[in-house]
């Protein structure tokens, strides 16, 4: 059964550096998400994305967050410089209609 | 603006034993489907259930069932015959508009004890 993957599976780094979080969606969806859930805390909305373009964003998706699909396959979500308070894990999702399909996450943890 | 509320932060049942999970949501859309997630340690999140706000019927799967009640804008998911590995958050979530816009509830910490 396809499934959504996300790579790293957890990621380490200093405050004020980038990362870039990776996703590849299930190849039929149109449409693509960003969650995150901070340890203890309710799944927040990030940015959904849609032919090549973000079509809604959350307060918390600001100027230091951009989203990019680089190729046909991977959904990238990049942190320009990285606070405290980003540490996290970040889903990606993906879904043809309705219900969405969640990859298993990538733990964010800033130094 | 949707909201979802999840007014048990955390419930135990025991195993083989059936419990009920309480969700409330509000919204103006007539048109909208509703979700149960569940989340165990490994933090995959996973879809247990979902439910079509123009269906009637409630939904069902295997040991997992839910009580929709649209007019109280009310969805309980009910898991019968407890297992241990049923052990997870479980979220309520909502959407409209084709599956965007979703909006998840605060969580419910279920435990089932041996």
């Amino acid at each position: 059964e396809p499934e959504v993957t996300q790579t790293p599976s957890h990621q380490v780094t200093q405050m004020g550096q980038e990362v870039i979080l990776r996703c590849v969606p299930i190849s039929n969806h149109l449409y693509f998400y960003w969650y995150r859930q901070i340890l203890g805390q309710k799944v927040e909305f990030l940015v959904s994305f849609y032919n090549n373009e973000i079509s809604e964003k959350s307060e918390i998706f600001d100027d230091q967050f951009s989203v990019e699909r680089p190729d046909g396959s991977n959904f990238t979500l990049k942190i320009r410089s990285t606070k405290l308070e980003d540490s996290a894990m970040y889903f990606c999702a993906s879904n043809p209609m309705a219900e969405q399909f969640f990859g298993p996450g990538t733990r964010l943890t800033v130094l | 603006a949707q909201t979802v509320t999840q007014s048990q932060p955390e419930m135990s049942v025991q195993e083989a034993e059936t419990v009920t999970l309480s969700c409330t949501y509000d919204t103006s859309e007539n048109n909208y489907y509703l979700f149960w997630y569940k989340q165990p340690p490994s933090r995959q999140m996973i879809l247990v259930i979902r439910q079509e706000a123009y269906k009637q019927q409630n939904a069902t799967e295997n040991r997992f069932s839910v009580n929709f009640q649209k007019a109280a804008k009310s969805f309980s998911l009910k898991i019968s015959d407890s297992q241990l590995g049923d052990t997870a958050m479980y979220f309520c979530a909502f959407t409209y508009n084709y599956g965007q816009n979703f909006v998840f509830g605060p969580g419910t910490r279920l435990s089932v004890l041996p």
